[in-house]
Protein backbone atom coordinates (compact mmCIF):
# COMPACT_ATOMS: atom_id res chain seq x y z
CA UNK A 1 0.00 0.00 0.00
CA UNK A 2 1.79 2.94 -1.49
CA UNK A 3 -0.52 5.76 -0.44
CA UNK A 4 -0.43 8.82 -2.31
CA UNK A 5 2.44 8.75 -5.02
CA UNK A 6 3.72 11.70 -7.12
CA UNK A 7 6.44 11.75 -10.38
CA UNK A 8 8.43 13.45 -10.77
CA UNK A 9 10.32 14.58 -7.61
CA UNK A 10 12.19 17.71 -9.38
CA UNK A 11 11.74 19.58 -12.33
CA UNK A 12 13.42 22.25 -13.56
CA UNK A 13 11.33 24.02 -16.70
CA UNK A 14 12.36 27.02 -18.71
CA UNK A 15 9.70 29.93 -19.08
CA UNK A 16 7.15 28.78 -21.80
CA UNK A 17 7.91 25.18 -21.58
CA UNK A 18 5.04 22.49 -20.70
CA UNK A 19 4.80 19.52 -17.98
CA UNK A 20 2.89 17.09 -16.35
CA UNK A 21 2.53 15.93 -12.90
CA UNK A 22 1.55 12.81 -11.90
CA UNK A 23 -0.71 11.23 -8.83
CA UNK A 24 -1.43 8.43 -8.09
CA UNK A 25 -3.46 6.64 -4.99
CA UNK A 26 -3.62 3.00 -3.99
CA UNK A 27 -6.47 3.59 -1.48
CA UNK A 28 -10.02 3.66 -3.48
CA UNK A 29 -10.42 7.58 -3.07
CA UNK A 30 -13.11 9.51 -4.44
CA UNK A 31 -11.65 12.60 -3.91
CA UNK A 32 -8.12 14.08 -5.14
CA UNK A 33 -6.50 17.61 -4.58
CA UNK A 34 -4.02 19.68 -6.22
CA UNK A 35 -2.07 22.15 -3.68
CA UNK A 36 0.73 24.37 -3.88
CA UNK A 37 3.06 25.48 -1.18
CA UNK A 38 4.84 28.72 -1.20
CA UNK A 39 6.67 30.13 2.02
CA UNK A 40 4.55 31.68 4.44
CA UNK A 41 1.35 31.31 2.49
CA UNK A 42 0.56 27.31 3.49
CA UNK A 43 -1.66 25.49 1.18
CA UNK A 44 -3.51 26.87 -1.87
CA UNK A 45 -6.22 24.62 -3.97
CA UNK A 46 -5.25 24.55 -7.46
CA UNK A 47 -7.87 22.19 -8.88
CA UNK A 48 -10.18 19.42 -7.39
CA UNK A 49 -12.13 16.36 -8.20
CA UNK A 50 -14.88 14.49 -6.84
CA UNK A 51 -14.45 11.54 -9.09
CA UNK A 52 -13.71 9.72 -11.88
CA UNK A 53 -14.01 12.00 -14.91
CA UNK A 54 -14.52 14.82 -13.01
CA UNK A 55 -12.85 18.21 -12.18
CA UNK A 56 -13.38 21.09 -10.51
CA UNK A 57 -11.11 24.98 -9.93
CA UNK A 58 -9.71 25.48 -6.97
CA UNK A 59 -8.25 28.88 -5.31
CA UNK A 60 -5.76 29.47 -7.83
CA UNK A 61 -6.47 27.72 -10.85
CA UNK A 62 -5.23 29.64 -13.84
CA UNK A 63 -2.24 28.28 -16.02
CA UNK A 64 -2.80 25.09 -14.96
CA UNK A 65 -4.97 22.12 -15.86
CA UNK A 66 -6.33 18.57 -14.64
CA UNK A 67 -7.80 15.54 -16.05
CA UNK A 68 -9.15 12.51 -13.94
CA UNK A 69 -9.55 9.44 -16.43
CA UNK A 70 -8.96 6.74 -13.84
CA UNK A 71 -10.33 6.97 -10.13
CA UNK A 72 -6.63 6.55 -9.15
CA UNK A 73 -4.96 9.02 -11.47
CA UNK A 74 -5.21 12.99 -11.29
CA UNK A 75 -3.21 14.65 -13.47
CA UNK A 76 -1.62 18.67 -12.98
CA UNK A 77 -0.65 19.76 -16.71
CA UNK A 78 1.19 23.34 -17.15
CA UNK A 79 0.94 24.34 -20.84
CA UNK A 80 3.25 27.49 -20.42
CA UNK A 81 5.22 27.43 -16.87
CA UNK A 82 5.82 30.74 -16.12
CA UNK A 83 8.06 31.66 -12.80
CA UNK A 84 4.83 32.77 -10.71
CA UNK A 85 4.85 28.83 -10.91
CA UNK A 86 8.23 28.03 -9.04
CA UNK A 87 6.48 26.11 -6.23
CA UNK A 88 6.03 23.10 -4.34
CA UNK A 89 3.06 20.87 -5.36
CA UNK A 90 1.18 18.82 -3.14
CA UNK A 91 -1.58 16.04 -4.48
CA UNK A 92 -3.59 14.53 -2.00
CA UNK A 93 -6.97 12.37 -1.92
CA UNK A 94 -9.57 11.29 0.67
CA UNK A 95 -12.43 8.91 1.22
CA UNK A 96 -15.72 9.95 0.03
CA UNK A 97 -17.47 8.20 2.83
CA UNK A 98 -19.06 10.09 5.71
CA UNK A 99 -16.75 11.39 8.96
CA UNK A 100 -13.36 10.65 6.84
CA UNK A 101 -12.67 14.10 6.02
CA UNK A 102 -8.93 14.48 6.50
CA UNK A 103 -6.75 14.14 3.23
CA UNK A 104 -3.75 12.17 2.27
CA UNK A 105 -1.05 13.42 1.04
CA UNK A 106 1.99 12.73 -1.14
CA UNK A 107 5.38 13.42 -0.88
CA UNK A 108 5.17 16.59 -3.25
CA UNK A 109 7.26 17.86 -6.42
CA UNK A 110 9.48 21.08 -6.08
CA UNK A 111 9.09 22.86 -9.60
CA UNK A 112 11.49 25.61 -10.51
CA UNK A 113 10.69 27.53 -13.73
CA UNK A 114 13.65 29.72 -14.82
CA UNK B 1 -15.23 35.72 5.39
CA UNK B 2 -13.83 32.48 6.47
CA UNK B 3 -10.45 32.32 7.73
CA UNK B 4 -7.84 30.09 9.64
CA UNK B 5 -5.36 32.16 11.78
CA UNK B 6 -2.10 30.59 12.94
CA UNK B 7 -0.30 33.81 14.73
CA UNK B 8 2.84 32.45 15.49
CA UNK B 9 5.51 31.83 12.76
CA UNK B 10 7.89 29.46 14.72
CA UNK B 11 7.25 28.36 18.45
CA UNK B 12 10.50 27.62 20.22
CA UNK B 13 10.72 25.11 23.39
CA UNK B 14 12.71 23.17 25.38
CA UNK B 15 13.04 19.28 25.08
CA UNK B 16 10.65 17.96 27.85
CA UNK B 17 8.55 20.98 28.30
CA UNK B 18 4.83 20.96 26.86
CA UNK B 19 4.23 22.88 23.97
CA UNK B 20 1.62 24.64 22.41
CA UNK B 21 1.08 25.75 18.83
CA UNK B 22 -2.21 28.06 18.49
CA UNK B 23 -5.04 27.98 15.98
CA UNK B 24 -7.96 30.34 15.71
CA UNK B 25 -10.73 29.98 13.17
CA UNK B 26 -13.62 31.86 11.28
CA UNK B 27 -16.14 30.17 9.92
CA UNK B 28 -19.95 29.56 9.87
CA UNK B 29 -22.14 26.99 11.61
CA UNK B 30 -20.42 24.03 13.53
CA UNK B 31 -16.28 23.69 12.45
CA UNK B 32 -14.52 20.80 11.25
CA UNK B 33 -11.32 21.35 12.60
CA UNK B 34 -7.68 19.22 11.61
CA UNK B 35 -4.19 19.34 12.51
CA UNK B 36 -1.25 17.94 10.46
CA UNK B 37 2.29 18.01 10.42
CA UNK B 38 4.80 18.28 7.70
CA UNK B 39 8.47 17.00 8.04
CA UNK B 40 11.69 18.87 6.28
CA UNK B 41 10.64 17.70 2.22
CA UNK B 42 7.75 15.49 3.20
CA UNK B 43 4.35 15.76 2.58
CA UNK B 44 1.55 17.08 5.16
CA UNK B 45 0.35 14.06 7.66
CA UNK B 46 -2.74 13.95 9.16
CA UNK B 47 -2.39 14.31 13.28
CA UNK B 48 -6.41 14.60 14.22
CA UNK B 49 -9.69 16.46 13.70
CA UNK B 50 -12.26 17.51 15.68
CA UNK B 51 -16.42 17.03 13.83
CA UNK B 52 -18.11 16.86 17.01
CA UNK B 53 -18.59 15.41 20.92
CA UNK B 54 -15.52 15.74 23.49
CA UNK B 55 -13.41 19.24 22.93
CA UNK B 56 -10.29 17.38 23.67
CA UNK B 57 -9.22 15.61 20.85
CA UNK B 58 -6.29 13.00 20.90
CA UNK B 59 -4.41 12.24 17.87
CA UNK B 60 -1.12 10.87 16.51
CA UNK B 61 2.27 11.29 17.61
CA UNK B 62 1.29 11.65 21.33
CA UNK B 63 -0.63 15.21 20.44
CA UNK B 64 -4.03 16.55 21.25
CA UNK B 65 -5.72 19.40 20.61
CA UNK B 66 -8.75 21.85 22.58
CA UNK B 67 -11.50 22.72 20.82
CA UNK B 68 -12.56 25.97 22.33
CA UNK B 69 -16.00 27.08 20.90
CA UNK B 70 -16.34 30.55 22.52
CA UNK B 71 -12.87 31.24 21.54
CA UNK B 72 -13.07 29.74 18.06
CA UNK B 73 -9.58 28.61 18.79
CA UNK B 74 -8.17 24.73 18.45
CA UNK B 75 -5.14 24.93 19.60
CA UNK B 76 -2.64 22.12 19.38
CA UNK B 77 -0.64 20.55 22.38
CA UNK B 78 1.60 18.12 23.93
CA UNK B 79 2.54 17.78 27.50
CA UNK B 80 6.55 17.32 26.85
CA UNK B 81 7.90 17.89 23.88
CA UNK B 82 10.54 15.82 21.69
CA UNK B 83 13.63 16.57 19.71
CA UNK B 84 12.11 15.10 16.91
CA UNK B 85 8.50 16.88 17.47
CA UNK B 86 10.28 19.73 15.39
CA UNK B 87 8.50 20.77 11.70
CA UNK B 88 5.72 22.77 10.05
CA UNK B 89 2.51 22.32 11.70
CA UNK B 90 -0.86 23.07 9.60
CA UNK B 91 -4.35 23.95 10.79
CA UNK B 92 -6.90 24.01 8.48
CA UNK B 93 -11.19 24.17 9.18
CA UNK B 94 -13.35 23.06 6.55
CA UNK B 95 -15.04 25.12 3.98
CA UNK B 96 -18.58 25.33 4.60
CA UNK B 97 -19.89 27.03 1.51
CA UNK B 98 -19.27 23.78 -0.58
CA UNK B 99 -20.23 20.38 -0.37
CA UNK B 100 -17.14 18.92 -1.12
CA UNK B 101 -15.43 19.39 2.40
CA UNK B 102 -12.74 21.54 1.02
CA UNK B 103 -10.13 22.92 3.35
CA UNK B 104 -9.36 26.33 4.32
CA UNK B 105 -5.32 26.39 5.69
CA UNK B 106 -3.32 28.19 8.03
CA UNK B 107 -0.07 29.42 6.91
CA UNK B 108 1.94 27.33 9.25
CA UNK B 109 3.86 27.10 12.29
CA UNK B 110 7.81 26.29 12.45
CA UNK B 111 8.01 24.34 15.66
CA UNK B 112 11.67 23.87 17.09
CA UNK B 113 12.50 21.51 20.00
CA UNK B 114 15.71 22.14 21.43
CA UNK B 115 17.82 19.69 23.49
Amino acid sequence: NAGVTQTPKFRVLKTGQSMTLLCAQDMNHEYMYWYRQDPGMGLRLIHYSVGEGTTAKGEVPDGYNVSRLKKQNFLLGLESAAPSQTSVYFCASRSGLADLYEQYFGPGTRLTVT
Amino acid sequence: AQSVAQPEDQVNVAEGNPLTVKCTYSVSGNPYLFWYVQYPNRGLQFLLKYITGDNLVKGSYGFEAEFNKSQTSFHLKKPSALVSDSALYFCAVRDMRNSNYQLIWGAGTKLIIKP
